[in-house]
C-alpha cells in the first residue's frame, strides 16, 4: 500500500504570505504527527493527532500555526504571516497503535519551506 | 518531558568496517520506547531499529544493534560490516508512555568511505 505522502515536496513564499502544507497519511491510521526539522537540527513536535480526540497542540510555536484534520484522514498545517524562522522542512507521520507507547510512526517526504 | 542528546554531530567509516553512534537520553517515565531513525538525502526518516525499555535484552536488527544501558541512560548504535548505503543522518529518539509524539536528538551524520 501507499505511505505517507505530503503536498507540496517544495514551497518557496514571501514573508507575511500565508501557507498551506497537506498530508496524506497511510490508510486506517488513526495517529497523525507534525513535526518541524530546522537546518542542522533534529525534528520537533508540532502537533498531534489521535482519532476524535482533541489535538495535542503542545508543540506550535506561535498562534500563526495551526493544523486541522478532516474526516480523520487528510491532515492540513496552516502559517499564517509566514516569516524567515519558519522555513524548514515539515515532515508528517501517521501511525496504528493508538493504546501503547510503541507506535511505530511512518514518515512522509516532507515538505521543504522556504520564506524570502 | 524528555530530552535525547547525540554528542558526535559527524562520524566516519570505512567500507566494511563497524561504528558505533552515541545517544543519551533523560526522562522521568518507567516505561518507554527508544528507536534510532536513518534519514538519507531524500529526506524519509526510516525506522532502523527500537529498543522496549523494560527489555534487558539489546535489539539487533540485521547488521544494526544497541547497547541499551537503562541505569546510565545511554542508547548506541552498532552498525557492523558498514555499506555506502549506510550514509546518512541518524537521529535517537524517545517515546514514552504518557505520549505518543516522538523527541529526537540532533542527529548523526554518517559518512562511508571507501
Amino acid at each position: 500500500g501507499a505511505g505517507v505522502s505530503q503536498s507540496p515536496s517544495n514551497k518557496v513564499t514571501e514573508k507575511g504570505k500565508d501557507v498551506e502544507l497537506r498530508c496524506d497519511p497511510i490508510s486506517g491510521h488513526t495517529a497523525l504527527y507534525w513535526y518541524r526539522q530546522s537546518l542542522g537540527q533534529g525534528l520537533e513536535f508540532l502537533i498531534y493527532f489521535q482519532g476524535n480526540s482533541a489535538p495535542d497542540k503542545s508543540g506550535l510555536p506561535s498562534d500563526r500555526f495551526s493544523a486541522e484534520r478532516t474526516g480523520g484522514s487528510v491532515s492540513t498545517l496552516t502559517i499564517q504571516r509566514t516569516q524567515q524562522e519558519d522555513s524548514a522542512v515539515y515532515l508528517c507521520a501517521s501511525s496504528s497503535n493508538r493504546l501503547s507507547s510503541y507506535n511505530e510512526q511512518f514518515f512522509g517526504p516532507g515538505t521543504r519551506l522556504t520564506v524570502l | 518531558a524528555q530530552t535525547v542528546t547525540q554528542s558526535q554531530p559527524e562520524m566516519s567509516v570505512q567500507e566494511a568496517e563497524t561504528v558505533t553512534l552515541s545517544c543519551t537520553y533523560d526522562t522521568s517515565e518507567s516505561d518507554y520506547y527508544l528507536f534510532w531513525y536513518k534519514q538519507p538525502p531524500s529526506r524519509q526518516m526510516i525506522l532502523v531499529i527500537r529498543q522496549e525499555a523494560y527489555k534487558q535484552q539489546n535489539a539487533t536488527e540485521n547488521r544494526f544493534s544497541v547497547n541499551f544501558q537503562k541505569a546510565a541512560k545511554s542508547f548506541s548504535l552498532k552498525i557492523s560490516d558498514s555499506q555506502l548505503g549506510d550514509a546518512a543522518m541518524y537521529f535517537c529518539a524517545i517515546n514514552t508512555g504518557t505520549a505518543s509524539k516522538l523527541t529526537f536528538g540532533t542527529g548523526t551524520r554518517l559518512q562511508v568511505t571507501l
